[in-house]
């Protein structure tokens, strides 16, 4: 069993829907959770991380952690097509490396 | 930000000839770098961790010989594809993670997409 799962996707979404991107896992001790978004032909970009539990807000996206259920979630509101691209999960210990999903294909049609 | 330099970009090699990717954290030091690679529609694979000063940890699979790992400064760390072979063609990206920062997160560079011919 992986460390991480992530929702596979693809996922497709009228423009203006709100999107929903999870992730579980199994180790407890992770604390850095993070959301990466890849563009095709690209390195990942770091959209947002959050240290242990709790909810973080940017703009029209919001990380949620519930440390309770091992259990992470990307909510994309509003969302748009220049948001289409593969999301990926990641997270990792203090000292440790960071263990990512498997990402989940996102597009946003007009 | 944080931000990661990747160079080149984009490389076309001949079978058998060596290739060199060069990563540099451009705004903080990295004692430590990442190698990645990844196919097309695939997640990241971790190949290697980059040490400052010491030599690299490969991942279980990973030949040391066939992708050499030097991190001679805080801010640069190169890969090396050696005797490259089609099977070789890919995607490898690096990342690091500010020594000095709070956050524990990793900044990833741009790519570099090679093609051996």
């Amino acid at each position: 069993q992986k460390e991480v799962e992530q929702d596979p996707g693809p996922l497709s979404v009228p423009e203006g829907a709100i999107v929903s991107l999870n992730c579980t896992y199994s180790n407890s001790a992770f604390q850095y959770f993070m959301w990466y978004r890849q563009y095709s032909r690209k390195g990942p970009e770091l959209l947002m991380y959050t240290y242990s539990s709790g909810n973080k807000e940017d703009g029209r996206f919001t990380a949620q952690v519930d440390k309770s259920s091992k259990y992470i979630s990307l909510f994309i509101r509003d969302s748009q097509p220049s948001d289409s691209a593969t999301y990926l999960c990641a997270m990792n210990t203090n000292a440790g490396k960071s263990t990512f999903g498997d990402g989940t294909t996102l597009t946003v049609k007009p | 930000g944080a931000v990661v330099s990747q160079h080149p970009s984009w490389v076309i090699c001949k079978s058998g000839t060596s290739v060199k990717i060069e990563c540099r954290s451009l705004d903080f030091q990295a004692t430590t770098m990442f190698w990645y690679r990844q196919f097309p529609k695939q997640s990241l694979m971790l190949m290697a961790t980059s040490n400052e000063g010491s030599k690299a940890t490969y991942e279980q699979g990973v030949e040391k010989d066939k992708f050499l790992i030097n991190h001679a400064s805080l801010t640069l760390s190169t890969l090396t594809v050696t005797s490259a072979h089609p099977e070789d063609s890919s995607f490898y990206i690096c990342s690091a993670r500010d020594a000095l920062g709070g956050a524990n997160v990793l900044t990833f560079g741009a790519g570099s997409r090679l093609t051996v011919l």
